[in-house]
């Protein structure tokens, strides 16, 4: 059964400092990862996407890393600001008919001033 | 900004009333989902159409019904909304082939007294 795993489930950071974000999944065949930004109440928004030939990406302040050897991946967010409190979700697409995506459970990140 | 749109936002309904959950994109897209999703809880696939005429059940059994008649358009059905319903539903859509990133609604939270 495809699965993906998120870790810590919440974290409480200090506005300005920095965090990282676990995934690892057993999804079969890898096709490609997604990190999601939730807003609470409002729908995902996609902040990047690897293939399996991609090491690193970045976006701004994140920065996702993906290793296919150990099915791990990892969101850096850099000198965090308030607006990054949001669920931050991990998203596996199958290589196989239709691209079927699963979806971690999310870490749910709270930044304090 | 992706152009998809859920209406209503919120509802609040009692039991045994039919109910119409409304989703339209004005990209083009091919494919479209429906997940739904409990507080602080995984998004869980319902329904998805890869075009026109097209309407596949997803990984969550649901007692929602949708049609897809028109490319942009995507509404979900209950018949007889139940409290066990509550939840919050999210529509999505991504081009056919490509990255097929899926990009989301704002959601429907809906209350079933």
């Amino acid at each position: 059964k495809n699965q993906v795993e998120q870790s810590p489930q919440s974290l409480i950071i200090l506005e300005g400092k920095n965090c990282t974000l676990q995934c690892n999944y057993t999804v079969s065949p890898f096709s490609n990862l997604r990190w999601y930004k939730q807003d609470t109440g409002r729908g995902p928004v996609s902040l990047t996407i690897m293939t399996f030939s991609e090491n690193t990406k970045s976006n701004g302040r994140y920065t996702a890393t993906l290793d296919a050897d150990t099915k791990q991946s990892s969101l850096h967010i850099t000198a965090s600001q308030l607006s990054d409190s949001a669920s931050y979700i991990c998203v596996v697409s199958a290589g196989n008919a239709g691209n079927m995506l699963t979806f971690g459970g999310g870490t749910r990140l709270m930044v304090k001033p | 900004e992706a152009d998809i749109y859920q209406t209503p936002r919120y509802l609040v309904i009692g039991t045994g009333k039919k109910i119409t959950l409304e989703c339209s994109q004005t990209m083009g897209h091919d494919k479209m989902y429906w997940y739904q999703q409990d507080p602080g809880m995984e998004l869980h696939l319902i329904h998805y159409s890869y075009g026109v005429n097209s309407t596949e059940k997803g990984d969550l059994s649901s007692e929602s019904t949708v049609s897809r008649i028109r490319t942009e358009h995507f509404p979900l059905t209950l018949e007889s909304a139940r409290p066990s319903h509550t939840s919050q539903y999210l529509c999505a859509s991504s081009e056919r082939g490509g990255e097929e990133t899926q990009y989301f609604g704002p959601g429907t939270r809906l209350l079933v007294l």
